[in-house]
This record gives structure tokens, sequence and C-alpha cells, in this order.
């Protein structure tokens, strides 16, 4: 199974700030990677797939990058509303998919 | 407006067994493929199981293989997960999630249930 290291697993930052959450993988995945958003009590919600590509409907102050082992994301002018928990997740087409332990974004 | 809606949690004794459903609407279910994934504090997010839009392929999670089937009826736009062989650590929160890209097979997740909680208690 391809393995996920996301970091940092919790990230304290103020309205307007710049975040960045890295997630490594076991295996190149190549770009088949998805960042989700979670808020307590609800489902996660897509941001990013194919690790750079925005989700319909979803602020443009999210970003993906990288490739192969290695991705990031962005997040540019922190809102209030951006106060929750992301997960990253590869599909690659060898089974099964897995996600990344979470990264839990506070307010300073 | 497009949605899932699971049903079907509950508590239920180590052994047993549960089915739950997700009924989908607004949108065209026998062209996208289907997932289970589960929640739980002690594992995080955990994809359960695959099926393909056509219902031609099925694919499981380790922890679940041998005990849970996922079936869809394209006819009633619902997917279901049959639960046999319940263990203490299957007690989670459980997500049905369509994928992104029509007629595909490894995807991202862009649409997700409300979730229901399965609880595996003697």
């Amino acid at each position: 199974d391809i393995q996920m290291t996301q970091s940092p697993s919790t990230l304290s930052a103020s309205v307007g700030d710049t975040v960045t959450i890295t997630c490594r993988t076991s295996q190149n995945i190549i770009s088949w990677l998805a960042w989700y958003q979670q808020k307590p009590g609800k489902a996660p919600k897509l941001l990013i797939y194919k690790a750079s590509t925005l989700q319909s409907g979803v602020p443009s102050r999210f970003s993906g990058s990288g490739s192969g082992t290695e991705f990031t994301l962005t997040i540019s002018s922190l809102q209030p509303d951006d106060f929750a928990t992301y997960y990253c997740q590869q599909y690659n087409s060898n089974y099964p998919w897995t996600f990344g332990q979470g990264t839990k974004v506070e307010i300073k | 407006q497009a949605q899932l809606v699971e049903s079907g949690g509950g508590v239920v004794q180590p052994g047993g067994s549960l089915r739950l459903s997700c009924a989908a609407s607004g949108f065209t279910f026998n062209r996208y493929a289907m997932n289970w994934v589960r929640q739980s504090p002690r594992k995080g997010l955990e994809w359960v199981a695959f099926i393909r839009y056509d219902g031609g392929t099925e694919k499981y999670a380790d922890s679940v293989k041998g005990r849970f089937t996922i079936s869809r009826d394209n006819s009633k736009n619902t997917v279901y997960l049959q639960m046999n062989s319940l263990r203490l650590e299957d007690t989670a929160v459980y997500f049905c999630a369509k994928d992104t890209t029509q007629l595909w097979d490894h995807d991202a997740f862009d649409m997700w249930g409300q979730g229901t909680v399965v609880t595996v208690s003697s």
C-alpha cells in the first residue's frame, strides 16, 4: 500500500496569512492526488484534484502543486471560513487508495 | 441539486451484519463510479470499497475484503454496502462518495453523503 505522510499535523495561523501543507507519498503517484477540507460533523469537501486542478466553486486562494511523491496545498490570504482540517488522498491506479492523517488549521 | 443520502447505520453486536444504502439524485448515476469511505478517530479517513459505473468491477480495502460487499442498482440510483462479520474496529462514520469523472475508474471524490454511523459493540 502507498503510505501518506502529511505535515504538519496542526498549524496555527491568523486571518490573512499564507499557509502551506505538505503531503509525501511512499511511491510515485504521478499527479493522482486530491486535497479535501473537512469541518466538524461534516463530510470532506473536494478542493483540488490531479494535484493542481481547482474544483469548481472553490476559491482561487486555494492552490495545489507537486508531482511524483511530494505535493503541497497552499492557502493564500487565509479567511475565517478556512479554519478546518485538510486531508490529502492518493488515487493511483493501484488500489487501495489512501488518505493522509490530516492537518488541523487553527486560529492563532 | 445533486446529492447523496446514506441510510442503514446503527448499533450491532460483533459478528453481526448491516446493509448501508446511498441514494443518489441530481446527476446521471450510471455514468459514475461510487465508493464507500469510513472515518473513525482511531484510523482517520479510510477508503473501504469501489464499484465501477456499470457494476463491472469491485475493489476492497484489505481490512474488509471477504466481509463487505459493494453493489449498485442503476435503475434505483442507489449503491449499497453489505457488511457481514462486523468487528469492533468497523465502528465509524460511513460515507458514500462519487467519482469526479464519468466513465473513469480511479478518481477524486467530488460529492459525499452526510454519513451514517455504524457502532459495533457488545
